[in-house]
């Protein structure tokens, strides 16, 4: 079982163009919404993250959008570059004595930017 | 220096070996955890604590054990590994639930 679901597994964009992933989650309580990115050979880290009390963070070319109603979150990325080619999670957060068990990553999506 | 510091970095074994994958953490925080990942299986979540006495089963942890020796660090156990545990593992830690999380370098395992 898991806590947040992602789509696409895999996205295929050209240079320049845009790039959207998007997640679904369960639990209303949630009130941190990260994207990791990971390159080959390295370890996630976080991109850029929202909470729930506003709808859009914007840092850089990378937008999370936020649809609180829908239980859906959104990585939007602007004039995609060849070295945006990654893996991208969406997580959501373990609450201390709730849920135990169940995975707090999406399963991953595969950005390749054609140049 | 790295946040967040595994060792090894990789390592092949025979099935039936006992083998412990180490972690530690210069964040100061709390809450550390156990990933496994394998290819479009995302990650998942082997075992978390959230401090040093409370240490809680992810939704894989049949296999693997773990003690929390000190804050900074937590170390994963495989008892008796198996050809099917042969992934990449990934320490990390946060300082709560809701806050960035920090992740190692990660571990790439061979159990042959």
């Amino acid at each position: 079982q898991q806590q947040v679901k992602q789509s696409p597994q895999s996205l295929i964009v050209q240079k320049g163009g845009i790039s959207i992933i998007n997640c679904a989650y369960e639990n209303t309580a949630f009130d941190y919404f990260p994207w990791y990115q990971q390159f080959p050979g390295k370890g996630p880290a976080l991109l850029i993250a929202i909470r729930p009390d506003v709808s859009e963070k914007k840092e850089g070319r990378f937008t999370i959008s936020f649809n609180k109603s829908a239980k859906q979150f959104s990585l939007h990325i602007m004039d995609s570059q060849p070295g945006d080619s990654a893996t991208y999670f969406c997580a959501a957060p373990l609450p201390r004595g709730t849920n135990a068990g169940k995975s707090t990553f999406g399963d991953g999506t595969t950005l390749t930017v054609k140049p | 220096d790295a946040d967040v510091t595994q060792t090894p970095r990789n390592r092949i074994t025979k099935t039936g070996k006992r083998i412990m994958l180490e972690c530690s953490q210069t964040k100061g925080h709390d809450r550390m955890y156990w990933y496994r990942q394998d290819p479009g299986l995302g990650l998942r979540l082997i075992y978390y604590s959230f401090d040093v006495k409370d240490i809680n089963k992810g939704e894989i942890s049949d296999g693997y054990s773990v003690s929390r020796q000190a804050q900074a660090k937590f170390s994963l156990s495989l008892e008796s590994a198996i050809p099917n545990q042969t992934a990449l593992y990934f320490c990390a830690t946060s300082e709560d639930s809701n806050t960035e999380a920090f992740f190692g370098q990660g571990t790439r395992l061979t159990v042959v």
